[in-house]
């Protein structure tokens, strides 16, 4: 299985803050790579497709870069609802994997 | 907008079976362009695949559940279901279902889960 290692586990910033979320996969996987976004209680949201795609509807300020093994979420500047937990996806091998998250909190 | 609906107990009792069905609503389910699946995610820990299922019935399961997974699909009801056998407290998870949008490539179909279920929270539990 491609194993994915996200930093950092938690990250706390404020709003109005550019934050960077990496995503390292053991093995490369092009740009086959997709990041999400989880809430308590709520549908998770893909933000990113194939590395570096917004999704329709997603806003701007959210960004995705990286291909082979390494890759980034940046947000350019966090409002109130960006507060959630971020996880990447690999979907190179059919056998999906996950990083195992990122919990981005209120400074 | 397309809507995915998790259904099913909310307890099993161990060694029993996990049922689970997934309602799609605003999109046939019969599509060409998608996979369907099931990612599940125990408390405090991240996200796990559990298996993939394509309108004509054919599936793909994570080697981890070890052959304990089985997943159908009701086309004529937009419907797909999971089965998980011989349940563990280790099986107690948030159960989501999720809409997977397939691209072919030169060397082979990648897929990303683009629509999600608010997914529902099975105990396995005496």
């Amino acid at each position: 299985d491609i194993q994915m290692t996200q930093s950092p586990s938690t990250l706390s910033a404020s709003v109005g803050d550019r934050v960077t979320i990496t995503c390292r996969a053991s093995q490369s996987i092009d740009t086959w790579l997709a990041w999400y976004q989880l809430k308590p209680g709520k549908a998770p949201k893909l933000l990113i497709y194939k590395a570096s795609n917004l999704q329709s509807g997603v806003p701007s300020r959210f960004s995705g870069s990286g291909s082979g093994t390494e890759f980034t979420l940046t947000i350019s500047s966090l409002q109130p609802d960006d507060f959630a937990t971020y996880y990447c996806q690999q979907y190179n091998s059919y056998l999906y994997t996950f990083g195992q998250g990122t919990k981005l909190e209120i400074k | 907008q397309l809507q995915l609906q998790e259904s099913g107990p909310g307890l099993v009792k161990p060694s029993e079976t996990l049922s689970l069905t997934c309602t799609v609503s605003g999109g046939p389910i019969s599509s060409s362009t998608y996979y369907w699946g099931w990612i599940r995610q125990p408390p405090g820990k991240g996200l796990e695949w559990i298996g993939s299922i394509y309108y004509t019935g054919s599936t793909s399961y994570s080697p981890s559940l070890k052959g304990r997974v089985t997943m159908s699909v009701d086309a004529s009801n937009d419907q797909f279901s999971l089965r998980v056998s011989s349940v563990t407290a280790a099986d107690t998870a948030v159960y989501y279902c999720a809409r997977l949008k397939s691209v072919i490539a030169f060397d082979g179909v990648h897929s990303h889960f683009d629509f999600w279920g608010q997914g529902t929270l099975v105990t396995v539990s005496s």
